[in-house]
């Protein structure tokens, strides 16, 4: 089955610093697309980072990063440098052939930024 | 603004009654979602449409159905509510349905039974 982990429902990191929202997948598609949204109090859904399966290097988007490991299948999302702005939902997504190339999604984390 | 349209933002309705959610999607996508967020059960995918045509269905209950139009709008019909439909209902769109392909999320429509 697919499956997408997001094992800690809450999250605390101090303004200025770094944080990793970890994410594990669970597939036997060997082609494949992990994604990540974050979601602000007001609700919508803001696409972040993507990573491919096939991708040798780590995806980077400005602050953001995806650190990949394929062979423990995680994704863990890596937020340098946090802003007050940062505090919200995180969201790992996975699309996979398995499941008709659906978007599933983890249960999230709540991160919140400290000043 | 991601380009998807959702209407109403706001839903207030009561107990046995049947609403209808709209969605246009981002100009030049042809892959269209829905998918339900409550506290207790997250982020859920409901149904999947491509160029017209249903692609897969997720857990999407059988008083609810769905739409997509030859404009490429999306309808999503909720009948029969009960206090449980309660949620945030979002809308997606995708140029196509791969695995790389990211989804742009619409605002979403707040449903409140009652």
């Amino acid at each position: 089955a697919q499956k997408i982990t997001q094992t800690q429902p809450g999250m605390f990191v101090q303004e200025k610093e770094a944080v990793t929202l970890d994410c594990t997948y669970d597939t036997s598609d060997q082609s494949y697309g992990l994604f990540w949204y974050k979601q602000p109090s007001s609700g919508e859904m803001i696409f972040l980072i993507y990573q491919g399966s096939y991708d040798e290097q780590n995806a980077t988007e400005g602050r953001y990063s995806l650190n990949f490991q394929k062979a423990r299948k995680s994704a863990n999302l890596v937020i340098s440098a946090s802003q007050l702005g940062d505090s919200a939902m995180y969201f790992c997504a996975m699309r996979s052939p398995y499941n008709n190339n659906d978007m599933r999604f983890g249960a999230g984390t709540r991160l919140t930024v400290k000043p | 603004d991601s380009g998807v349209t959702q209407t109403p933002k706001h839903l207030i309705t009561a107990t046995g009654q049947r609403v209808t959610l709209r969605c246009s999607p981002r100009s030049g996508d042809l892959s269209v979602y829905w998918y339900q967020q409550s506290l207790d059960q997250g982020l859920q995918f409901l149904i999947q449409y491509y160029n017209g045509e249903e692609r897969a269905k997720g857990n999407i209950l059988e008083r609810f159905s769905a739409q997509q139009f030859p404009d490429l709008h999306s309808e999503l019909n909720l009948s029969s509510l009960e206090l449980g439909d309660s949620a945030l209902y979002f809308c997606a769109s995708s140029v196509a349905p791969g695995e790389n392909e990211k989804l742009f999320f619409g605002s979403g429509t707040q449903l409140s039974v009652l």
